[in-house]
């Protein structure tokens, strides 16, 4: 199973602030996603990136939030000015580089809590 | 777009038992992957399975097994020999063949709890 971390693995921010967050998958993978769940609910999906480029994102993915991998391995979530209603878990999520064709699976890192106060 | 359904918000099981999570999906596509993940207390989502839509056979990775009826559009997580590190949130998920990123839409979840 391949491995991904996640840092920080909780972060407090006052509202207005800008965070990032990084994922780290520890070999070379070129799918990449973001999600979110907030306390007591389902997980949603933000925006997946491949080949350094956005290939889709959600409704969610508004123009507070950005993504990139600026040394090609550390993959980051940007959230410009938090609000207090980004206070969730957030996962990046990688796909399995040595699925043959039609699976997909997606492995997720252990997740940062972000709190917005 | 694409819908999963888990209608069973928390389940109770005896210890060395089997249970099965219900989950239920909607699409029109012909190609997909349907997955499901355990999230304990701690919070990580660990996968624990996948089926294709185009296998004819039921997945099953040790103790876990996938009920899939393709025509029923349901793919129902069995757990057999219930232990107590079973306890967790159990979420099904969906990806599209058809989708650029193949995004996962997961289902409400449902928390099972094992019983000694």
């Amino acid at each position: 199973e391949p491995e991904v971390t996640q840092t920080p693995s909780h972060q407090v921010t006052q509202m207005g602030q800008e965070v990032i967050l990084r994922c780290v998958p520890i070999s070379n993978h070129l799918y990449f996603y973001w999600y979110r769940q907030i306390l007591g609910q389902k997980v949603e999906f933000l925006v997946s990136f491949y080949n350094n480029e956005i290939s889709e994102k959600s409704e969610i993915f508004d123009d507070q939030f950005s993504v990139e991998r600026p040394d090609g391995s550390n993959f980051t979530l940007k959230i410009r000015s938090t609000k207090l209603e980004d206070s969730a878990m957030y996962f990046c999520a990688i796909l399995d580089p040595n699925a043959g064709v039609g699976t997909d699976t997606q492995y997720f890192g252990p997740g940062t809590r972000l709190t917005v106060l | 777009a694409q819908k999963i359904t888990q209608t069973q918000p928390g389940m109770f099981v005896q210890e060395k038992e089997a249970v099965t999570l219900d989950c239920t999906y909607d699409t029109s596509d012909q190609s997909y992957g349907l997955f499901w993940y355990k999230q304990p207390s701690s919070g990580e989502m660990i996968f624990l399975i996948y089926q294709g839509s185009y296998d004819e056979q039921n997945a099953t990775e040790g103790r876990y097994s996938l009920n899939f009826q393709k025509a029923r559009k349901s793919a129902n997580l069995v757990i057999s020999a219930s232990q107590l590190g079973d306890s967790a949130m159990y979420f099904c998920a969906m990806s599209l063949r058809t989708n650029a990123g193949n995004m996962l839409t997961f289902g409400g979840g449902t928390r099972l709890m094992v019983k000694p």
